[in-house]
């Protein structure tokens, strides 16, 4: 059975830093991978999806690597703004196994 | 815009007394899904439809049921919801069962039991 963990739970910085949120998972047979955001109360945005055969993808900001054989990801968000302020979610799988999450605070 | 949507957005019942929350999308994909969301916890699948196919999650409790009439529109039905139920409902869609595509959620109902 699939188990995605996500280090850290939760993770304040100050604005303008880059940060990296992890993502592991147990079994690497995926199809892909899937980075969201939820806004406190909200449903889930999509921010990046990955397929297996990819290393990488890029939208604004935002930076996700894959490395299947290790069963990690990693979300790296640059010059960090209040606005990013969510909690981030890895998926995997087409059922979605999702991690726990990363909250994150960007403080002003 | 193609998009998903919820309603409800609020669904506020009494204990025991039977709700429907209903999911539509003009994306046309094939793969409708539900997902259960507790306050502080990741989501976790209900069921999903495949076309007309209906696949229940084996932890799924029976008190949940699903109903999808056509391609846009699909309904979770709760018979007897208890304190436990109280959580954020999500519908999500995809093109393929088996794909490399991407889910795409609606905005969630949030399920009040009193």
């Amino acid at each position: 059975k699939q188990e995605v963990t996500q280090i850290p739970a939760a993770l304040s910085v100050p604005e303008g830093e880059n940060l990296v949120l992890n993502c592991s998972f147990t079994d690497s047979a995926i199809y892909n991978l899937q980075w969201f955001r939820q806004d406190p109360g909200k449903g889930l945005t999509s921010l990046l999806l990955i397929q297996s055969s990819q290393r990488e993808q890029t939208s604004g900001r935002l930076n996700a690597s894959l490395d299947k054989s290790s069963g990690r990801s990693t979300l790296y968000i640059a010059a960090s703004q209040p606005g990013d302020s969510a909690t981030y979610l890895c998926a995997v799988g087409n059922m979605l196994t999702f991690g726990g999450g990363t909250r994150l605070m960007v403080k002003p | 815009d193609a998009m998903v949507i919820q309603n409800p957005r609020y669904q506020v019942t009494q204990f025991g007394k039977p709700v429907t929350l209903s999911c539509s999308q003009t994306l046309n994909h094939n793969v409708m899904y539900w997902y259960q969301q507790k306050s502080s916890q990741a989501p976790k699948l209900l069921f999903h439809y495949y076309d007309k196919d209906f696949n229940n999650e084996a932890d799924t409790p029976d008190n949940f049921q699903s109903r999808r009439p056509n391609t846009s529109f699909c309904f979770l039905d709760i018979r007897s919801p208890g304190l436990g139920d109280a959580a954020m409902y999500l519908c999500a869609t995809r093109q393929g069962r088996n794909s490399y595509n991407e889910q795409f959620f609606g905005p969630g109902t949030r399920l009040t039991v009193l």
